[in-house]
């Protein structure tokens, strides 16, 4: 069965600043996507970032990107440039033939 | 575009009680999900439905949980009798399609239901 932890309960990080948040997952699959959510106090889930595991290449959004690095089973997502906007709940995410695993998801703090 | 609708936003009711959550998917969205997210925890899958059919139901507390998803649209969660552990929020997803690449896949959630039982 497919896990993901995300071992990181709560982040804070300055505005303006770089903050990194961590996820991995295991599975035996070789060909699934991983996803990052955004869910903010109004308890929306928002897709932040996506990516294919057969691609090498690391995904960018704007201010977010990946790290993926598939061997270690690793997903984290780097933020730039934070805002206060950015406080929410994130929730990293494994799917493999249409099912979906999330994290226990990091509370991140953007302060001003 | 609309996203995904849900109603209603909250909902207490007392143990034993029952209740019923509505979910209008994306125009065009063949699956539906509804997922169970308890406070402090990632949403854990209930049921999946590709247009009217099940295709997982396997996390879903059949003895107390039904959902139906009548003509491939619309879809509703009942929770009858409710239990204390049942307060959670109940979110509705839906994404293209089951195939045909990352774009298929990408599920689009609704605000969910907050429901608390008391």
């Amino acid at each position: 069965a497919q896990t993901v932890t995300q071992s990181q309960p709560e982040m804070s990080v300055q505005e303006a600043e770089t903050v990194t948040l961590s996820c991995t997952y295991d599975t035996s699959e070789n060909n699934y996507y991983l996803f990052w959510y955004k869910q903010p106090p109004s308890r929306q889930m928002i897709l932040v970032i996506r990516q294919e595991a057969y691609k090498q290449q690391n995904a960018t959004e704007n201010r977010f990107s990946v790290n993926f690095q598939k061997a270690a089973k690793s997903f984290s997502l780097k933020i730039s440039d934070s805002q206060l906007g950015d406080t929410a709940m994130y929730f990293c995410a494994f799917m493999a033939y249409n099912d979906m695993r999330f994290g226990a998801g990091t509370r991140l703090t953007v302060k001003p | 575009e609309a996203g995904v609708a849900q109603s209603p936003r909250y909902k207490i009711i007392e143990k034993r009680q029952s209740v019923a959550f509505w979910c209008n998917p994306i125009s065009g969205h063949a699956t539906l999900y509804w997922y169970q997210q308890i406070l402090g925890q990632g949403p854990k899958l209930l049921i999946q439905f590709q247009n009217n059919g099940v295709v997982d139901d396997s996390q879903l507390p059949k003895d107390r949980f039904s959902a139906e998803r009548l003509k491939g649209v619309d879809s509703t969660l009942k929770i009858q009798p409710a239990k204390l552990e049942d307060s959670a929020v109940y979110l509705c997803a839906s994404s293209l399609k089951r195939g045909g690449g990352l774009a298929g896949y990408e599920q689009y959630f609704g605000p969910g239901t907050r429901l608390t039982v008391t």
